[in-house]
């Protein structure tokens, strides 16, 4: 059964640190999320892509996020310098893409838990 | 924006007992309405879902219902097994031309106990 892939499952982090996650989508998905879920609360979506091109990233915190899917394939999303309060589940997600007012079924990855110190 | 509150944030039952985990939305322009369920160090994954013109779905164990007018919508699972623990989410979604975005509840630990 094709699954979302990610990694590292785990990270620990020093604040100020740089960090980055990876996720390689279900083949075939155009459409990739990424997403954060602070301990005891559902996920917020960071960042949505379409193909290559952002879609959404209304919720992204700028400043110190950047995510790219240069080749319109696996992702990367990262922290630059990471803070405290950047602990978190972040959960990736692909779902095929949309056509006019349909919804797909998006299917997560199992996460990459972060820590920062 | 679109606001989505869940209740109860835990929920503790036993083995053979009905479990109801309910959440208000706040837009009334959602239209669609998926529940996942998250096991210990996994993704979220879809269990069921409805679209807002429908009242009721069922699938086996597992039945939502939906209410627009007063903007509320239910998982109900009939039967709990010890494998049903997990922590459940709600969600909303106004899905327009290509867009839209899901938000979540806070979630509900369930624990089904032998």
């Amino acid at each position: 059964e094709a699954e979302v892939a990610q990694s590292p499952r785990y990270k620990i982090t020093e604040k100020s640190q740089a960090v980055a996650f990876w996720c390689d989508p279900i083949s075939g998905h155009a459409t990739l999320y990424w997403y954060r879920q602070i301990l005891g609360q559902g996920p917020e979506l960071l960042v949505q892509f379409q193909d290559e091109s952002v879609v959404d990233d209304s919720q992204l915190p700028k400043d110190r996020f950047s995510a790219e899917r240069l080749k319109g394939v696996d992702s990367t999303l990262k922290i630059q310098p990471a803070e405290l309060g950047d602990s978190a589940m972040y959960l990736c997600a692909s779902s095929l893409p949309r056509r006019g007012y349909s919804y797909n079924e998006q299917f997560f990855g199992p996460g990459t838990r972060l820590t920062v110190l | 924006g679109e606001n989505v509150e869940q209740h109860p944030s835990t929920l503790s039952v036993q083995e053979g007992d009905s479990a109801v985990i309910k959440c208000t939305y706040s837009d009334s322009a959602s239209n669609y309405f998926p529940w996942y369920k998250q096991e210990l160090g996994k993704g979220p994954q879809l269990i069921i879902d409805i679209r807002s013109n429908v009242g009721e779905k069922k699938d086996q164990r597992i039945a939502v219902t939906l209410n627009k007018t007063a903007k509320h919508f239910s998982l109900h699972i009939t039967e709990t097994q010890p494998e049903d623990s997990a922590v459940y989410f709600c969600a909303a979604i106004t899905i327009y031309n290509q867009g839209g975005k899901l938000i979540f509840g806070q979630g509900t630990e369930l624990s089904v106990k032998p």
